[in-house]
């Protein structure tokens, strides 16, 4: 099983801060990578696929990027909506794994 | 806009059998995605389980392998989850969700039902 791993587990920030969140993947999987965002009581909600590629709708203030074994969500322009757990997500083999997740929350 | 919706049992005795069904709308079940489970646990966080594509081929967890059976439903444009011998591990929300099936156009899990929780419990 690929394990992927993301740091830090939580963060404080501030409206309008940079984030940046970072999962590592116990081995390469060429960028089949997903970002998922998901607040208490609903499902997540897929930002980023291919690694890099915004999901339509989704603000430009996300972006993803990375290769190989270690990738990183940015949000450029923290704003409150955005506070919320984030998790990685490799779809590159079986089983699929999610990282363990990291939670962003108001300083 | 595709619609998933779950539905079953809330508790669920252990060492019984967990069975959701997830409903499709706006959108046929035939279609070119592997339609899938995720669970939310505290243990384990988000986890996979298993994938159905087109009523043929399937795809489990091996961790849950020998104890889940995923179907197309007996009805149209749905599917199900069964999951065996339970334990209060077991415990958790269950969501139904879809991937493309050609692995370069996927984009993840891209629609969401809105998940439903189960208990665990005698």
């Amino acid at each position: 099983d690929i394990q992927m791993t993301q740091s830090p587990s939580s963060l404080s920030a501030s409206v309008g801060d940079r984030v940046t969140i970072t999962c590592r993947a116990s081995q390469g999987m060429s960028n089949f990578l997903a970002w998922y965002q998901q607040t208490p009581g609903k499902a997540p909600k897929l930002l980023v696929y291919g690694a890099s590629k915004l999901e339509s709708g989704v603000p430009s203030r996300f972006s993803g990027s990375g290769s190989g074994t270690v990738y990183t969500l940015t949000i450029t322009s923290l704003q409150p909506e955005d506070f919320a757990t984030y998790y990685c997500q490799q779809y590159y083999t079986s089983p699929l794994t999610f990282g363990g997740g990291t939670k962003v929350e108001i300083k | 806009q595709v619609q998933l919706q779950e539905s079953g049992p809330g508790l669920v005795r252990p060492w019984e059998t967990l069975s959701l069904t997830c409903v499709v709308s706006s959108d046929s079940i035939s279609r070119s995605y592997w339609w899938s489970w995720v669970r939310q646990t505290p243990e384990k966080g988000l986890e996979w389980i298993g994938e159905i594509y087109q009523g043929g081929n399937t795809n489990y967890n091996p961790s849950l392998k020998s104890r889940v059976t995923i179907s197309v439903g007996k009805s149209n444009n749905q599917f199900s989850l069964k999951l065996s011998s339970v334990t209060a591990a077991d415990s958790g929300t269950y969501f139904c969700t879809r991937r493309i099936y050609m692995v370069l156009q996927s984009r993840g899990f891209d629609s969401w039902g809105q998940g439903t929780l189960v208990t665990v419990s005698s």
